[in-house]
């Protein structure tokens, strides 16, 4: 069965200092990924996503996420967190056409 | 544009009762969902639809009917609500499964 999974429950990071979240999934094949962020209370808004071609993406809000299929990940990335990008990060998968798997999810603390 | 709209916002049910989650979108897409979110799990997708009249099962379907007369909308059914179905619901939709998902703001449910 495909899953995703996100290792880290939670995450704290000063303002200004870089950001890495990880992201594994298990699927046969190399399947749609994405970034999700939520901040608290709203919906979910997309950060990137990766369908082919160049294996690492560009996002809104300065994010990135570098897709590595020997390693079946999908990390996100920032050089320099603010303290706005304090939200619940997910990372997605979309599989077998029509099936979307969502990991568990990401809280970032950033800290002044 | 208003995107993926969903009513109501908040909604308090008694053990036993139904109810109807509406869901709605203008942006001409084929595929919507429902999904759950609870703490420490993500979000789980309870019904699919790919389309006007076709619905399918996700990964948590029990309690739940779906049906899709309209590419708009996507109501999602209560039969008879139990306290394990407090949760935050969300809808989303896209132009095809896999593909990037737009979510409403969400409904947060609660059971007694």
């Amino acid at each position: 069965a495909q899953s995703v999974t996100q290792p880290d429950i939670h995450i704290t990071v000063s303002e200004g200092a870089s950001l890495e979240l990880r992201c594994n999934y298990s699927y046969g094949a190399t399947p749609y990924l994405f970034w999700y962020v939520q901040s608290p209370g709203q919906g979910l808004q997309l950060l990137l996503k990766y369908f082919s071609g160049d294996t690492l993406v560009q996002g809104i809000k300065g994010f990135e996420a570098e897709f590595k299929r020997s390693q079946s990940s999908f990390n996100l990335r920032k050089p320099s967190v603010h303290w706005s990008d304090a939200a619940e990060y997910f990372c997605a998968v979309g599989a077998d056409g029509n099936q979307f798997y969502f990991g568990t999810g990401t809280s970032l603390t950033v800290i002044p | 544009n208003a995107g993926v709209t969903q009513t109501p916002k908040f909604q308090v049910l008694k053990t036993g009762q139904s109810m109807t989650l509406q869901c709605a979108q203008d942006m001409n897409h084929e595929y919507m969902s429902w999904y759950r979110q609870d703490p420490g799990m993500g979000l789980r997708l309870i019904h699919y639809s790919v389309g006007a009249g076709i619905t399918d099962q996700g990964e948590v379907p029990n309690g739940y009917n779906v049906s899709r007369s309209t590419t708009e909308d996507f109501p999602l059914r209560l039969l008879s609500a139990a306290p394990s179905q407090t949760s935050v619901y969300f809808c989303a939709s896209s132009r095809q499964g896999a593909d990037t998902q737009y979510f409403g703001p969400g409904t947060r449910l609660t059971v007694l």
